[in-house]
């Protein structure tokens, strides 16, 4: 079955505790990014990957890093979360001539 | 700035009535627009695309309308189902490299 899997779902944590979001697709896709979803702002770009080794930034990407050492996988790294970054992020890969997103299930992250 | 708007954060409509969803974007170099619809606790899923060298798009109940000169895209449920109620973003991209989302809408189909 064709999925975005990313973990965790849910995560509470506290401000300064650098975390690691994984996410991986087993559809063989090049592009691949990560999204997160605010009341009234929708879905907002923070970072996308063209392919292996090839990041850039999105809309929102202060407070964020990724990588892209795999074709398969796009962890979205918190170096040091603040508040403002509670908030449910997606992450999503297309095909380079695909015609269509494929989302993940999405992660609950809340900073305290 | 936001390229692509959504201006109606939520419609109510009565089963078995149309719903129309409205979207408007800024940038004409977009060259293609989908519609996901997202059910709470889930990621948004794929509903219906369409072409800028089309103007209508089917598929089933759902029909995507593209006004390019007003820069305007809708989205039509008909007939409008309870099960159809959900958030639905539109979104917008050119040549794939990036996908811009609106807000969203959040339908209600009421039985």
């Amino acid at each position: 079955e064709a999925q975005v899997t990313q973990n965790p779902r849910y995560l509470i944590t506290v401000t300064g505790k650098k975390l690691t979001v994984t996410c991986s697709q087993n559809m063989n896709h090049e592009y691949m990014s990560w999204y997160r979803q605010d009341p009234g702002l929708g879905l907002r770009q923070i970072y996308y990957s063209m392919n292996v080794e090839v990041t850039d930034k999105g809309d929102v990407p202060e407070g964020y890093k990724v990588s892209r050492k795999e074709k398969r996988n796009f962890p979205l790294i918190l170096e040091s979360p603040s508040p403002n970054q509670t908030s449910l992020y997606f992450c999503a890969s297309s095909s380079s001539s695909g015609n269509t997103i494929y989302f993940g299930e999405g992660s609950w992250l809340t900073v305290v | 700035d936001q390229q692509v708007k959504q201006n109606s954060p939520s419609l109510s409509v009565q089963e078995g009535r149309i719903s129309i969803l409205n979207c408007d974007y800024t940038n004409s170099m977009f060259d293609y627009f989908l519609w996901y619809k997202k059910y709470p606790a889930e990621g948004p899923t794929f509903l219906i695309s369409i072409s800028s060298i089309k103007d209508k798009n089917e598929d089933g109940r759902f029909t995507v309308f593209l006004n390019k000169s007003a820069k305007h895209l809708s989205l039509h449920i008909v007939p409008s189902q309870p099960g159809d109620s959900a958030v639905y973003f539109c979104a917008a991209s050119y040549n794939f490299n990036k996908f811009y989302f609106g807000s969203g809408t959040k339908l209600n189909v009421k039985p």
